[in-house]
C-alpha cells in the first residue's frame, strides 16, 4: 500500500533556508503536491510536481524530486515568520482521484 | 474566483449525537472529496464524488456516516450517532485534473 513519510518538527531563523523533506513509496504517483496548513486553517496549495519532472520553482519555493530515491523536497529560500505552519506532502496517482498525505512537518520560524 | 466553503467552522456535541456538515465546491469543480483529519496527523479521504454519483467510499464508516451530493454541486456530511473518536477536523475538497482545493474545515468535538 502507498505511504508517505515526513519528518515531524523542523526550526530553523528567520532569514534562513528551510528544507522539509518527504518519501514515498508508489512508483506509481504521478503529481507530488505540497501543502501549508496554518492554525485553525483549511491546506493551502503551495506547489506541485509532475513525476517526469526534477525541479520546479516558484518564487520562493523550490522542489526536488528524486524518483529513482521516492524522496520529494521543499526549500523555502528567505524563511520568514509567518512561514510557521505545518507542510503536508502528498501523493496523487491520476487527475481528480484522492490526495494520500504525510503526517506533515511542524516548521517553526525563529526570529 | 471563490474558494471551497463550509459550515459550520465548529461544532461540539455529545457522543450519541448527530451532526450534519455542508459543502460548497469551487464553481466547475465536479469532483468533490470529504477527509478526516485527526489532530496530529494527514487527512484521509472518506468519500469521494464525481458530479452526483460516488466514486470511492471505501473508507466511510457507514454504519454511522452518511454523504450525498445532490444536483452535482453542495455536499453534506452527516454522522449519526457520534463517537468521541469522531472528533477531528473534517475538511472538504474539490478538483479539476490536477488540483485540489480546500476548505477551511469543520472542528467538531465529541463530549
Amino acid at each position: 500500500g502507498e505511504d508517505v513519510e515526513q519528518s515531524l518538527f523542523l526550526s530553523v531563523r528567520e532569514g534562513d533556508s528551510s528544507v522539509i523533506n518527504c518519501t514515498y513509496t508508489d512508483s506509481s504517483s504521478t503529481y507530488l503536491y505540497w501543502y501549508k496548513q496554518e492554525p485553525g486553517a483549511g491546506l493551502q496549495l503551495l506547489t506541485y510536481i509532475f513525476s517526469n519532472m526534477d525541479m520546479k520553482q516558484d518564487q520562493r519555493l523550490t522542489v526536488l524530486l528524486n524518483k529513482k530515491d521516492k524522496h520529494l523536497s521543499l526549500r523555502i529560500a528567505d524563511t520568514q515568520t509567518g512561514d510557521s505552519a505545518i507542510y503536508f506532502c502528498a501523493e496523487i496517482y491520476s487527475g481528480n482521484t484522492p490526495l494520500v498525505f504525510g503526517k506533515g512537518t511542524r516548521l517553526s520560524v525563529i526570529a | 474566483e471563490a474558494g471551497v466553503a463550509q459550515s459550520p467552522r465548529y461544532k461540539i456535541i455529545e457522543k450519541r449525537q448527530s451532526v450534519a456538515f455542508w459543502c460548497n465546491p469551487i464553481s466547475g469543480h465536479a469532483t468533490l472529496y470529504w477527509y478526516q483529519q485527526i489532530l496530529g496527523q494527514g487527512p484521509k479521504l472518506l468519500i469521494q464524488f464525481q458530479n452526483n454519483g460516488v466514486v470511492d467510499d471505501s473508507q466511510l464508516p457507514k454504519d454511522r456516516f452518511s454523504a450525498e451530493r445532490l444536483k452535482g454541486v453542495d455536499s453534506t456530511l452527516k454522522i449519526q450517532p457520534a463517537k468521541l473518536e469522531d472528533s477531528a477536523v473534517y475538511l472538504c475538497a474539490s478538483s479539476r485534473d490536477y488540483e485540489q482545493y480546500f476548505g477551511p474545515g469543520t472542528r467538531l468535538t465529541v463530549t
